[in-house]
């Protein structure tokens, strides 16, 4: 089945600089790659997502990049601000295993103001 | 508003003694699906069901078990809870589990097994 891991684990900014955070999956079969922020107390939440023909979606001040070849997606959040400020998992979707979604551990993102 | 309902948000309890996280979602979808949420090891899918009647295990379905009696609803039950079930748990909807994607999150039941 898929494996999807996520680093860093905690990751520390300061204020209008930029954070990015990696995820890695081994089902070249996956083709869809979705974004969930959890604020504290509350579930996750979609972001962005990004889908296996495209290499890589803007919104505002997040982005997503993928390399099918690598087998790695990223999320870059530019400007980051303190309510950037939550836990993120990167998830990869297998269609071939009835579109389940597999989720990486988590990355603790705090913005410094 | 559209939103999953998950009750109770906080419980403590001890081993052995049963006990149901209720979930309820009002916007008509087809997929459910309980997690569990562990430090390190991210959300990790419990049960699934793709409709009424329908539900199917997912990556660690021991010591739960859930049911589908109607579209909105989605209990999970712990029938002898023990310590390593503590963990936080969600439930999420969807339309579908194929096209569409997105994942809608109940805000989570924190679970303490003494």
């Amino acid at each position: 089945g898929e494996n999807v891991e996520q680093h860093p684990s905690t990751l520390s900014v300061q204020e209008g600089d930029s954070a990015v955070i990696k995820c890695t999956y081994s089902d070249s079969a996956s083709n869809y790659f979705p974004w969930y922020k959890q604020e504290l107390g509350k579930g996750p939440q979609l972001i962005i997502d990004i889908r296996s023909n495209v290499g890589e979606k803007k919104d505002q001040r997040i982005a997503v990049t993928l390399n099918k070849t690598a087998k790695h997606f990223s999320l870059h959040i530019t400007e980051t601000q303190p309510e950037d400020s939550a836990v993120y998992f990167c998830a990869a979707r297998e269609e071939a295993a009835g579109n389940k979604l597999t989720f990486g551990g988590g990355t603790r993102v705090l913005v410094k103001p | 508003e559209a939103q999953v309902t998950q009750n109770p948000r906080y419980l403590i309890t001890v081993t052995g003694k049963k006990l149901t996280v209720t979930c309820s979602q009002n916007m008509n979808h087809e997929y459910m699906s309980w997690y569990r949420q562990d430090p390190g090891l991210g959300l990790r899918q419990i049960y699934y069901s793709m409709n009424v009647e329908v539900t199917d295990k997912g990556d660690v379905p021991e010591g739960y078990k859930v049911s589908r009696k109607e579209k909105r609803n989605f209990p999970l039950i712990l029938e002898s809870p023990s310590p390593n079930q503590t963990s936080l748990y969600f439930c999420a909807s969807s339309y579908d589990r194929g096209v569409t994607g997105e994942l809608f999150f109940g805000e989570g039941s924190r679970l303490t097994v003494l």
